[in-house]
């Protein structure tokens, strides 16, 4: 089985600029969650999206995005970027992410560079 | 946002020796997990724990879920080269999708 596939792997952007990141999640995989991870900060949990529709969120400005199509992969967008945006962003999935013993499997991540 | 409290933050060790390190949280959480994250890649599951007082082995890893609920701990027997990486501890007080990482602990062996 493959695994959750991110791209691209690397991107350069300046400030102002947007962005959109895509993620496919292990096939049968319905979940999808979108996490940022930066030296300061640490792993920290953007959202999750489930049969097309956003169901948790984390506490990050609007400027962050995301949506999820029919066939579970999603994106996510941030526009106006910052030069604080810069980190990795891993895309994470799981059968469905409600049941409390379910497993989240990662992808290698995209790391943003904000110039 | 919130993180879990996990040391130590950095540990070197010879190859062959016990590691043992731990995260703790003011909150009660209903899973544990732990992660290993080599450079440029994602985390990867190591041991989920889903009970208050579970132990759970993989290999040479052994994790225990806290009976308060509030603490777990990673232990790691004779050491190998690629053992290196930074170890996260994950909980959860929801759902599955959702969780909060610890600040992670970078192991670093030597030969």
């Amino acid at each position: 089985k493959a695994g959750v596939t991110q791209t691209p792997r690397y991107l350069i952007k300046t400030r102002g600029q947007q962005v959109t990141l895509s993620c496919s999640p292990i096939s049968g995989h319905r979940s999808v969650s979108w996490y940022q991870q930066t030296p300061g900060q640490g792993l920290q949990f953007l959202f999750e999206y489930f049969s097309e529709t956003q169901r948790n969120k984390g506490n990050f400005p609007g400027r962050f995005s995301g949506r999820q199509f029919s066939n579970s992969r999603s994106e996510m967008n941030v526009s106006t970027l910052e030069l604080g945006d810069s980190a990795l962003y891993l895309c994470a999935s799981s059968t469905d992410g409600q049941a409390t013993n379910e497993k989240l499997f990662f992808g290698s991540g995209t790391q943003l560079s904000v110039l | 946002g919130q993180q879990l409290n996990q040391s130590p933050q950095s540990m070197f060790i010879q190859e062959g020796e016990d590691v043992s390190m731990n995260c703790t949280s003011s909150s009660i959480f209903n899973t544990w997990l732990w992660y290993k994250q080599d450079p440029g890649e994602g985390p990867v599951l190591l041991i989920a724990l889903y009970k208050a007082g579970e132990l759970t082995s993989n290999g040479r890893l052994t994790a225990q879920f806290g009976i308060t609920r509030k603490d777990s701990f990673l232990n790691i027997s004779a050491s190998i080269p690629s053992d290196v990486g930074i170890y996260f501890c994950a909980g959860t007080t929801g759902t599955a999708s959702k969780l909060t990482f610890g600040t992670g602990t970078r192991l670093q062996v030597t030969l």
